[in-house]
Order: C-alpha cells, then sequence, then structure tokens
C-alpha cells in the first residue's frame, strides 16, 4: 500500500537547522510531487511548499522563502525537507503528503506522512 | 492567517446531517478546485474530498462536496461518533502562488 514513513522528533535549540525525512513506498516516487505541511500546537494547517521527484523544481511558501529547502533521493524514494535559523514559533508537527502529478502542487494531498514533532527551545 | 474562512465548530446528534462552509476569493475558491481532509485527534490529516466533489476510495458516501463561487460545503449526513473530528478546507490560490487552507472546523457528536 501507499505509505509515507517519516523521521522521528527532534528538539532544536533557536537558530539551529533541522532536517526531516519522508520514505514514500508503494509507487513510483517520480511519478508524483511531494508537499510539506506544518500545525502549531493547537493550531491549524499551513503549506509550506511543494517538490517535483520528477524533475526537483520547488515552489516555497512565501513566509518560509529563503529558510526551506525541499529535496529528494529518487535512489531511496525520500524526501527532505530542511528548515534552518529555527525560531520557538517553528515548534509544530511537520507532515510531508504525496502530491499528484508532477507539474506542480495545485492538487491534493493523499496520502500523508504520520507527522514529525520539532520543537525549538533554548 | 488563513485565507479561506470556515466556521470554528459544528455539531450534531448521530443520524443528524452537519454542513460545514468554506469562504474563499475569486483567487482561490473562484478559480480552483476544493480538497477536504479530515482529522482524527491526535493524526495525521486523511484526504476526504477531492476536485470539489469527489471521493477517494474508502470514504463513505455520508461524505458529499460541492462549489458555488467562492465558497465550497462539506455535508456530512448520518453523522457518527467516529466523525469527531476538526475538518479542512483547501485549495491553490493563484494570488499568492500558494497552497491555503481554511481555519478548521471542529466537530462534536452531541
Amino acid at each position: 500500500q501507499v505509505q509515507l514513513v517519516q523521521s522521528g522528533a527532534e528538539v532544536k535549540k533557536p537558530g539551529a537547522s533541522v532536517k526531516v525525512s519522508c520514505k514514500a513506498s508503494g509507487y513510483t516516487f517520480t511519478s508524483y510531487g511531494i508537499s510539506w505541511v506544518r500545525q502549531a500546537p493547537g493550531q491549524g494547517l499551513e503549506w509550506m511548499g511543494w517538490i517535483s521527484a520528477y524533475n526537483g523544481n520547488t515552489n516555497y511558501a512565501q513566509k518560509l522563502q529563503g529558510r526551506v529547502t525541499m529535496t529528494t533521493d529518487t535512489s531511496t524514494s525520500t524526501a527532505y525537507m530542511e528548515l534552518r535559523s529555527l525560531r520557538s514559533d517553528d515548534t509544530a508537527v511537520y507532515y510531508c503528503a504525496r502530491v499528484k502529478g508532477v507539474a506542480g502542487p495545485r492538487r491534493w494531498f493523499d496520502p500523508w506522512g504520520q507527522g514529525t514533532l520539532v520543537t525549538v527551545s533554548s | 492567517q488563513s485565507v479561506l474562512t470556515q466556521p470554528p465548530s459544528a455539531s450534531g446528534t448521530p443520524g443528524q446531517r452537519v454542513t460545514i462552509s468554506c469562504s474563499g476569493s475569486s483567487s482561490n475558491i473562484g478559480s480552483n478546485t476544493v480538497n477536504w481532509y479530515q482529522q482524527l485527534p491526535g493524526t495525521a490529516p486523511k484526504l476526504l474530498i477531492y476536485s470539489n466533489n469527489q471521493r477517494p476510495s474508502g470514504v463513505p458516501d455520508r461524505f458529499s462536496g460541492s462549489k458555488s463561487g467562492t465558497s465550497a460545503s462539506l455535508a456530512i449526513s448520518g453523522l457518527q461518533s467516529e466523525d469527531e473530528a476538526d475538518y479542512y478546507c483547501a485549495a491553490w490560490d493563484d494570488s499568492l502562488s500558494e497552497k491555503v487552507f481554511g481555519t478548521g472546523t471542529k466537530v462534536t457528536v452531541l
């Protein structure tokens, strides 16, 4: 079955970086894109960006431009999201989700990974 | 903050019909399709409706979606206790060139 399995929880200090992985299985990795979505404690969902697993094209949320980098490793069917210069308001559960097609991030997210809690605290 | 507006809460008794609205603008719902996600407590979101009114396989036909102009709606008929969750609408926004989510609606089964 189609599955996305994310890396474990992280605790980081302000100013540090975090890199979350998302390993895909059960489908042809390069035929889809991956979006990243985060959810602060008790809050709603926030789209962070998208990467095409076919050619590596990316589209990032304006708010995170310059701090976020999304990459893929097609040899292991794994997507990565790195967030730099972490602040306390980056504390959230980070989700990866498969996006249908490779041309752009407009389509729906299905399925989602289980989520990775990133805590930023001094 | 969220670009799409949803009521913070909705409720009903078992068997009732509950409707959740999602209000946007011409740059998002008005020109793109709407998706709905269900998030059960402590779990990752799950796709419930795509392309305004399409259900993925496995989603009960009690869930239905619709869109008109710059608004969309999710209806849950025959409400069940397991439907207690947070529900989010989402759409692409042409002005922002970003995916935008609704503010979320918590559904309670009384």
